[in-house]
């Protein structure tokens, strides 16, 4: 079965600091999911990554896919209060139906 | 559109005891997929139902069983909970069977089993 492995499992950063999370899959990724979380919440979608090379975009964060190291980078430039909460990047591998995630991602941003 | 929506939002039941949590998908959406999250994981797959049938499952017991109705609402119910079924419970929908459904979760139900 796949298994997502998600970097650093945590981040303190000061507000303006860029930071970058990473995710790397076990299998071969047929898309790459971002979301964001507060804590005990439900899941906001961020972005979804399809193609090897993709790059997306929503303002401050971008993500990339790199399909051949079977990885996915998040990267918030100038971070702000309200980036903080837990990311989670999910995957559907070879089976459409469902996502596996990763752990996620607890990043905090000190004013 | 109305999004996901899930109840309750919070609920304590006892070991030994059943519980069903409810889930309606996005206007439109035919498809609902359940997932439990423990404190500090990542989301796992329960099921999926399509169409009022389901569609494909994770690797949890029978105890966890489902429906879905024809408006695609959907119910989650789990008997003879155990305390390891503490959990983050999020339900998402999507159009299509076998589609992943990636961008419309609800804000989950916790449920605390004591």
């Amino acid at each position: 079965s796949q298994e997502l492995e998600q970097s650093p499992q945590s981040l303190i950063v000061q507000e303006g600091k860029n930071l970058t999370i990473n995710c790397t899959s076990s299998k071969t990724l047929y898309g790459l999911y971002w979301y964001k979380q507060k804590y005990g919440e439900g899941l906001i979608f961020l972005m979804m990554l399809q193609k090897g090379g993709e790059e997306k975009s929503h303002e401050k964060i971008t993500a990339k896919l790199d399909e051949k190291k079977q990885q996915s980078s998040l990267h918030i430039t100038a971070s702000q209060p309200s980036h903080a909460g837990i990311y989670l990047c999910g995957a559907a591998g070879g089976s459409n139906y469902k996502l596996t995630f990763g752990k996620g991602t607890l990043l905090t941003v000190n004013p | 559109e109305t999004g996901v929506t899930q109840s309750p939002t919070h609920l304590i039941k006892t070991r030994g005891q059943q519980v069903t949590l409810r889930c309606s998908s996005q206007s439109g959406h035919n498809t609902v997929s359940w997932y439990q999250q423990a404190l500090g994981q990542g989301p796992q797959f329960i099921f999926q139902y399509y169409r009022e049938e389901e569609n494909g499952r994770g690797n949890f017991p029978p105890r966890f069983s489902g429906l879905q109705f024809p408006n695609y609402s959907s119910e989650l119910n789990v008997n003879a909970l155990e305390l390891d079924d503490s959990a983050l419970y999020l339900c998402a929908s999507s159009l299509g069977a076998g589609q992943a459904p990636a961008a419309f979760f609800g804000q989950g139900t916790r449920l605390t089993v004591v």
